[in-house]
């Protein structure tokens, strides 16, 4: 069935320090990978995405990977400061052309100062 | 910069009983979603709806669950019976375009259900 995993489930960083966070799929038709990023009490913000075209995106502090023959995709942070510590979700498109996303467990970031 | 908005943002109600989750997309948007999250755990898809019609749904969405966008402005989720299991913050979102080119999924803040 269609399924996102992600890993770690908690990640501790210092200031400055990059982070990673990993997820992998299991459809093979999906081909929309959207990472948001959640704050206590609020909705998801999306953050960054990439399609299955391309293999690498970056936005400032913050790129995504994408491995297509391995169902892999990873988020990077660098230069990590307090103010990014939050709940990040990866997230795949499902098979059926509706837009439906399909997302990871989560992975709450903590930045220490 | 226009935002998808979702009222309540908190709902009590008492087991058995109907509620309506309220939510108004971005304006030009096409597709319409509702998600849900239970406490501590991931989002999960309920139900996506285009041109008046559900297109996609999940197992969570049974027969106690409907939608509808009454007025072409806003989008309801309804639960007919609450159970305490649907205690969990339901997200709305909208997408300009929908599948195919799978755009960007705008969320709003939630509503937080509690079933007593």
């Amino acid at each position: 069935g269609e399924n996102v995993e992600q890993h770690p489930s908690t990640l501790s960083v210092q200031e400055g320090d990059s982070a990673v966070i990993k997820c992998t799929y299991s459809d093979s038709a999906s081909n929309y990978f959207p990472w948001y990023k959640q704050e206590l009490g609020k909705g998801p913000q999306l953050i960054i995405d990439i399609r299955s075209n391309v293999g690498e995106k970056k936005d400032q502090r913050i790129a995504v990977t994408l491995n297509k023959t391995a169902k892999h995709f990873s988020l990077h942070i660098t230069e990590t400061q307090p103010e990014d510590s939050a709940v990040y979700f990866c997230a795949a498109s499902g098979p059926r052309d509706t837009g439906k996303l399909i997302f990871g467990q989560g992975t709450t970031l903590q930045v220490k100062p | 910069e226009p935002e998808v908005t979702q009222t309540p943002s908190h709902q009590v109600t008492q087991m058995g009983q109907e509620v309506i989750l309220r939510c108004v997309p971005i304006s030009n948007h096409l597709y319409f979603y509702w998600y849900r999250q239970i406490l501590g755990q991931k989002v999960e898809f309920l139900v996506s709806f285009y041109n008046n019609e559900i297109s996609e749904k999940s197992e969570i969405f049974d027969d106690q669950f409907s939608v509808e966008r009454p007025d072409g402005s806003n989008f309801t989720l309804k639960i007919r019976s609450t159970k305490l299991e649907d205690s969990a913050m339901y997200f709305c979102a909208s997408n300009p375009r929908g599948g195919g080119t799978t755009d960007t999924q705008y969320f709003g803040p939630g509503t937080r259900l509690t079933v007593l």
